[in-house]
Parts: C-alpha cells; structure tokens; sequence
C-alpha cells in the first residue's frame, strides 16, 4: 500500500499569504494519478486538482498543483478567510487508493 | 444539477450490518465508477473500495474484504455499500463520490453528502 504523507499537519497563515502544502509518497507515482480534495467542517471533500495540475471546475487559479515522482505540492497564493479547510492528497495509481492525513490550514 | 444523494444517518448494535445508498441525479450512474469512503470522527479520509455501475464489477479495500458489498441498480439510478459484522470503530461519516476521467487525470468531482453511521451497544 502506497503510504502518502502530508506536511505540515497544520498551517497558520494570514489572508494575502501563500501556503504551500506538501504530500510524499512510499513509492513513485506517476502524475497522472495524484488529486487534491478541499474539506471544510461539517461538509464532504471538493475536487481541487487532478492530475497533480489541473484545476478542477470552478476552482480559481489561485490554486496550482506540482511534483513527480514522490513529492507533491498544492500552493496555494493570495490566501481568503475561506481557504480555511482540510487539504487531502490522493493516490490511484496503485490499489488500494490512499489518503494522506491531511493538512490543516487556518486563516488568521 | 449533477448530486448524489445518501440515506439517512444509522445506529446500529455491534455485529449487525448496515445498508447505505447513493442515488445519482442529473446523470446516468452506469457512465461513470462510484467510489466508497469513511472518516471516522476527527479523523482523515479512508477508501473502501469502488463499483463499476455499468458492468457490476467491484475493487474492495483489502482491510474490508469479506465485510463489505457494493452492489447497484441502475432502474433507478442508485448504489449501495453493505458492511456486515461492524464494530464500535465502524462509526464513520460515508460518502459516495463519482470518478470522472478527465483525460490527463481522474478525481471525484460529485460527492454524496455523507451518512453518519454509528456502532452502539
């Protein structure tokens, strides 16, 4: 099982402020199969990315994705009051899909 | 509008199985994969395994082999996660969620809105 690790388990940052969120992989990946999802309290996860770096629908450009191989990084620029979530990347390249924990970002 | 929606939230006795279903709305659920996941409270994100709506096919956690059954019918646009034999540390929020193959990738783009179930004596 491909183990996906994600730093750092939390984030502080102000509004304007870009975070850069990273996730690492037990095994090679090929970018094709790596995803980032959004959670917010109490809601189900949203599709950021897909494909290490494609945007999903409606997500703005202030969001981008990047990596190969074992490292993967959501950046995220000019950070709102509502970028405050869980970030969860996501692997489908080898069964079984995995999740890494998760990073939590707060918006000061 | 594209959603998937869940049955409602569960309580059951440890040993006893729970049935949770996903109706899709707004487009056929034959055309795409269904996936299954968990989060147990506080916690992150766990896949259980997904279906193949057109052809019935499944591909199942490891760890939940032998207690899990994804099954669908597609008359009435719907699938369903069965877990059988639960334990306390079943007690999760489910989700369903849509694979859409966008070409350079896939993700779930349609979520469910998540069925609590909780495992009490």
């Amino acid at each position: 099982e491909i183990v996906l690790t994600q730093s750092p388990g939390t984030l502080s940052l102000s509004p304007e402020e870009r975070a850069t969120l990273s996730c690492r992989a037990s095994q090679s990946l090929s970018t094709t199969y790596v995803a980032w999802y959004q959670q917010k309290p109490g809601q189900a996860p949203r599709l950021l990315m897909y494909g290490t770096s494609s945007r999903a629908t409606g997500i703005p450009d202030r969001f981008s994705g990047s990596g190969s191989g074992t490292d993967f990084t959501l950046t995220i620029s000019r950070l709102e009051p509502e970028d405050s979530a869980v970030y969860y990347c996501h692997q489908y390249a080898s069964a079984p899909n995995t999740f890494g924990l998760g990073t939590r970002l707060e918006i000061k | 509008q594209v959603q998937l929606v869940q049955s409602g939230a569960e309580v059951k006795k440890p040993e006893a199985s729970v049935k949770v279903s996903c109706e899709a709305s707004g487009y056929t659920l034959s055309d795409h994969y269904l996936h299954w996941m968990r989060q147990a409270p506080g916690q992150g994100l766990e896949w259980m395994g997904w279906i193949n709506p057109d052809s019935g096919g499944t591909n199942y956690a490891q760890r939940f082999q032998g207690r899990v059954t994804m099954t669908r019918d597609t008359s009435i646009n719907t699938a369903y996660v069965e877990l059988s034999s639960l334990k306390f540390d079943d007690t999760a929020v489910y989700y369903c969620a849509r694979e859409v193959n966008f070409g350079p990738g896939k993700g779930m783009d349609v979520w469910g809105q998540g069925t609590t179930v909780t495992v009490s004596s």
